[in-house]
């Protein structure tokens, strides 16, 4: 079946901008992730979704950054006023969450989204 | 609380010699575990998992795991290196509380030379 798609592949903004990157998880996954995973580094936790409760965003970096979850399927991410520092490839994921029994922390990654802040 | 450290950022291998990629783990509860490997320009993909079953995990390509709980480790191994092996490993723990976030180590880019 389909995997976790994100759009776009590649995103260059000048600082300042806004910028929105979707996540399309697998279908029948209530869990979905957003990660941060820049130059040199290991991946940075930014946000969990888990069904129709509270988002766990703990990971966010600063108020610019934002998640929604959109019927308990797709995803957005926005960063506000980007900056130089926001530079990174962005990875969403999904697993079957707390329903999935001995399979609910296999998490199945996207492509990313490669952001570049000019 | 979960942790996870990969003690080496880089491992360098020989063709055909064995591969150790080591990861230790902190965790409140009995912990799930991961191997994650990512190839150049291409995406995560989960090699492996430890969730309190046989301690000695078998994954993808010849790789495997052993969870020992008295050393809080679950290094990641193969007897013998291929080339195509070369990419960057994360050892991944969650705690097993129907705690869903999961904490990435930073990662061990394994090198094999030809």
């Amino acid at each position: 079946g389909a995997g976790v798609s994100q759009s776009p592949s590649n995103k260059v903004t000048e600082k300042g901008k806004d910028v929105e990157l979707r996540c399309d998880p697998i279908s029948g996954h209530t869990a979905l992730y957003w990660y941060r995973q820049s130059l040199g580094q290991g991946l940075e936790f930014l946000i969990y979704f888990q069904g129709n409760s509270a988002p766990d965003k703990s990971g966010l970096p600063s108020d610019r950054f934002s998640a929604e979850r959109t019927g308990g399927s797709v995803s957005t991410l926005t960063i506000q006023r980007t900056q130089q520092e926001d530079s990174a490839v962005y990875l969403c994921a999904s697993s079957l969450g707390l329903a999935g029994g001995a399979r609910s922390y296999e998490q199945y990654f996207g492509p990313g989204t490669r952001l570049t802040v000019t | 609380a979960q942790s996870v450290t990969q003690l080496d950022s880089h491992v360098s291998v020989s063709e055909g010699t064995p591969v150790l990629l080591r990861c230790n783990y902190s965790s409140s509860y009995s912990p799930s575990l991961f191997w994650y490997v990512q190839h150049p320009n291409k995406g995560l993909q989960l090699l492996l998992k430890y969730t309190s079953a046989a301690t000695l995990v078998k994954g993808i390509n010849g790789f495997e795991a052993e969870f020992k709980k008295s050393e809080t480790s679950f290094h990641l191994t193969k007897p013998s290196a291929h080339m195509s092996d070369a990419a960057e490993y994360f050892c991944v723990v969650s705690d097993r509380a129907g705690y869903q976030k999961v904490t990435f180590g930073i990662g061990t880019k394994l090198q094999v030379i030809p």
